[in-house]
């Protein structure tokens, strides 16, 4: 199985902050990575397809790069809005989809 | 407007059976492959199983392989998913979701709509 590891575990921010997000995985993945966010109590939100695809509807701050076993979410100017958990997970392995063990953003 | 909404879920003792059912709207359901996806109480996410777009096939998460089956009925535009045995580590927010992407006979396992989940508690 194709295991996937985020770090930092937590972060804390303030707003108007540059951050970055980084999802390892333990073996090559090409660039089938993606992103969701996910606050309390609500279903995960797709963020980032593809490494580097920005879904429909989300906002440009929010970009991916990355490809092979690394890859990052940076999210360029924090927004009050953007404070949740985001995971990232492997869309290359077709029987089984592993997300990360999700990072949270809290505000410093 | 993409809407999915579960359904099914409750308290169930060990070694119980539930059915979970996600019924669909806003898209042409028999055209995407859909997933189920678990979230324990506190916890991260955990796919549990995935089937095409025709049903044609299914991929189960090792940790409930031979004691779930997803199954989907186009013509009722309705994802569910048989749970037998039912342990207490499947407690958990149960979500379905849909692909990304329409692409016959391939799952893509990218997940861009979510239903709102719904819980299921094993305890005796």
């Amino acid at each position: 199985d194709i295991q996937m590891t985020q770090s930092p575990s937590s972060l804390s921010a303030s707003v108007g902050d540059r951050v970055t997000i980084t999802c390892r995985a333990s073996q090559s993945i090409s660039s089938y990575l993606n992103w969701y966010q996910q606050k309390p109590g609500k279903a995960p939100k797709l963020l980032i397809y593809a490494a580097s695809s920005l879904q429909s509807g989300v906002p440009s701050r929010f970009s991916g790069s990355g490809s092979g076993t690394d890859f990052t979410l940076t999210i360029s100017s924090l927004q009050p809005e953007d404070f949740a958990t985001y995971y990232c997970q492997q869309s290359y392995s077709t029987r089984m989809y592993t997300f990360g063990q999700g990072t949270k953003l809290e505000i410093k | 407007e993409v809407q999915l909404l579960e359904s099914g879920g409750g308290l169930v003792q060990p070694g119980g059976s539930l059915r979970l059912s996600c019924a669909a709207s806003g898209f042409t359901f028999s055209s995407y492959a859909m997933s189920w996806v678990r979230q324990a109480p506190g916890k991260g996410l955990e796919w549990v199983s995935a089937i095409s777009g025709s049903g044609g096939s299914t991929y189960y998460a090792d940790s409930v392989k031979g004691r779930f089956t997803i199954s989907r009925d186009n013509s009722k535009n309705t994802l569910y998913l048989q749970m037998n045995s039912l342990r207490a580590e499947d407690t958990a927010v149960y979500y379905c979701a849909k692909d990304l992407k329409m692409v016959q006979g391939v799952i893509i396992g990218t997940f861009d709509y979510w239903g709102q989940g719904t819980l299921v508690t094993v305890s005796s």
